[in-house]
C-alpha cells in the first residue's frame, strides 16, 4: 500500500527565516507530486507539481521554491519567510494525469 | 485562469436528509473533476470524480452530475449520516497538471 508522509507536523518560524518542508511517498514509483497551500479556512491553492525527478513546475509565485531530488521525495522551501506564508501545506500524489490525488496529513506553518 | 465556484459555502441538515452541492467552472478546457472531502482532523480524501465525456456518476450514496454546456456540476448526497459532516471540495483539471479547487462547502449533519 502507498503511504505519504509530511514533515514536520507543525512549524513556528520568524519572518525572514528559511524554511524547508518535506514529503515522502512510499510504495509507488514515479508518482506525480503536488504541493498545495491552504490558508486557514480557505481553499487549496496549487503551488507546484512534478511529474518526474528533477523536474518541477511552478503554478503560482509565492516566493517559494520546490525540488524533487528523489523519485519519492518532494521538498518545499524558501530562504526568507513572509507573514503571508502562514497556513497549511499539503503534499499529494497521483498515479498520473487524470486520476485522483492522495493527500498527506499536512504541515501547519505559523510565521511570526 | 480557471475559476471554480462552489455553493453553498455551508449547509446544516438533519440526519437522513439529502443535500446538493453545486460547483461551476469557467475554463472549457477542463476535462476531469474530482471531488474531495475533509473531515475535522483528517486528511483530504477523494470521494468521487467525473470526466467531461460523462453526464452522471454514482457511487453508494453519492451522485455526481455534470453539464458540459453550462459548465456546472452538482453533488447529491442521500441519506446523510453524522460521518458525512465535512468540508467538500470540487476541483477542475485541464489537459495539464494544473488543478483548481473550489472554496469548499462545509456540511454539518445534525443527529
Amino acid at each position: 500500500a502507498q503511504t505519504i508522509h509530511q514533515w514536520p507536523v507543525a512549524e513556528i518560524k520568524a519572518v525572514g527565516s528559511p524554511l524547508s518542508l518535506g514529503c515522502t511517498i512510499k510504495g509507488k514509483s514515479s508518482p506525480n507530486l503536488y504541493w498545495y497551500w491552504q490558508a486557514t479556512g480557505g481553499t487549496l491553492q496549487q503551488l507546484f507539481y512534478s511529474i518526474t525527478v528533477g523536474q518541477v513546475e511552478s503554478v503560482v509565485q509565492l516566493n517559494l521554491s520546490a525540488s524533487r531530488p528523489k523519485d519519492d521525495q518532494f521538498i518545499l522551501s524558501t530562504e526568507k519567510l513572509l507573514l503571508s506564508h502562514s497556513g497549511f501545506y499539503l503534499c499529494a500524489w497521483s498515479l498520473e494525469w487524470g486520476y485522483e490525488q492522495y493527500f498527506g496529513p499536512g504541515t501547519r506553518l505559523t510565521v511570526l | 485562469g480557471e475559476q471554480v465556484e462552489q455553493l453553498p459555502s455551508s449547509l446544516i441538515v438533519q440526519e437522513g436528509a439529502s443535500v446538493l452541492i453545486n460547483c461551476s467552472y469557467t475554463d472549457s478546457a477542463s476535462v476531469y473533476f474530482p471531488w474531495y472531502k475533509q473531515e475535522p482532523g483528517k486528511r483530504l480524501q477523494f470521494i468521487i470524480d467525473i470526466r467531461s465525456n460523462m453526464e452522471r456518476k454514482q457511487t453508494q450514496r453519492l451522485t455526481l452530475l455534470f453539464d458540459k454546456k453550462t459548465k456546472h456540476l452538482s453533488l447529491h448526497i442521500t441519506a446523510t449520516q453524522p460521518g458525512d459532516s465535512a468540508i467538500y471540495f470540487c476541483s477542475a483539471r485541464a489537459g495539464n497538471e494544473k488543478i483548481t479547487f473550489g472554496a469548499g462547502t462545509k456540511l454539518t449533519i445534525k443527529p
